[in-house]
């Protein structure tokens, strides 16, 4: 199993333009979420989804779309950049939201 | 809104000492979960502890859920450089609600 796969590792956008991060599980988890994780905040939850058909807003969902038209895939759309979005994103799934998380190895954005 | 809050934030001792960090809230958890990150990965979890006053031993390292599952520490003996990460704290909010909540986490440095 390859786990939780996220593409690509880097990118650099400019302000104002969009881009999805691409997320994929092979573990049949229905649970899957998006976090942020900045110097001194921690991991901060964007959106999550139960299950396929499913979203839902998280701690810090403005300026993010997402769509969960599979189990395996959670992609998630910067619809128009922000210096403020530079960060490290994570994608993250499991069996539910209270169980263990498997993380993927992370998307490193910056937005000049 | 549960919050958890992660002491120290920096921590950096030499091989071989001993170490403690904590993990508080002043909400009560039906679970909390040890997570380590490693540089440019994603966090992989270590434990979970579920019971009031449990205390999980992982090699050299202790977890224990405070007997009011507000909060929990994780002790390491015999620090390796090896231990060397983010250690983050997740807690599992009662009742219905659903995910996770993390910590800031712990910058953890074990020199040689």
């Amino acid at each position: 199993n390859a786990g939780v796969t996220q593409t690509p590792k880097f990118q650099v956008l400019k302000t104002g333009q969009s881009m999805t991060l691409q997320c994929a599980q092979d573990m049949n988890h229905e649970y899957m979420s998006w976090y942020r994780q900045d110097p001194g905040m921690g991991l901060r939850l964007i959106h999550y989804s139960v299950g396929a058909g499913i979203t839902d807003q998280g701690e810090v969902p403005n300026g993010y779309n997402v769509s969960r038209s599979t189990t395996e895939d959670f992609p998630l759309r910067l619809l128009s950049a922000a210096p403020s979005q530079t960060s490290v994103y994570f994608c993250a799934s499991s069996f539910g939201g209270k169980e263990t998380q498997y993380f993927g190895p992370g998307t490193r954005l910056l937005v000049l | 809104t549960q919050l958890l809050e992660q002491s120290p934030q920096f921590l950096s001792i030499q091989e071989g000492e001993n170490l403690t960090v904590y993990c508080n809230s002043s909400s009560v958890f039906s679970s909390l979960q040890w997570y380590r990150q490693e540089p440019g990965e994603g966090p992989v979890l270590l434990v979970t502890v579920v019971t009031g006053g449990e205390v999980k031993k992982l090699k050299r390292l202790t977890f224990q859920f405070g007997d009011a599952r507000k909060d929990s520490s994780l002790h390491i003996t015999a620090a390796q450089p090896g231990d060397t990460g983010l250690y983050l704290c997740a807690g599992a909010g009662g009742g219905g609600a659903d995910g996770l909540t993390f910590g800031k986490g712990t910058h953890l440095i074990i020199q040689p």
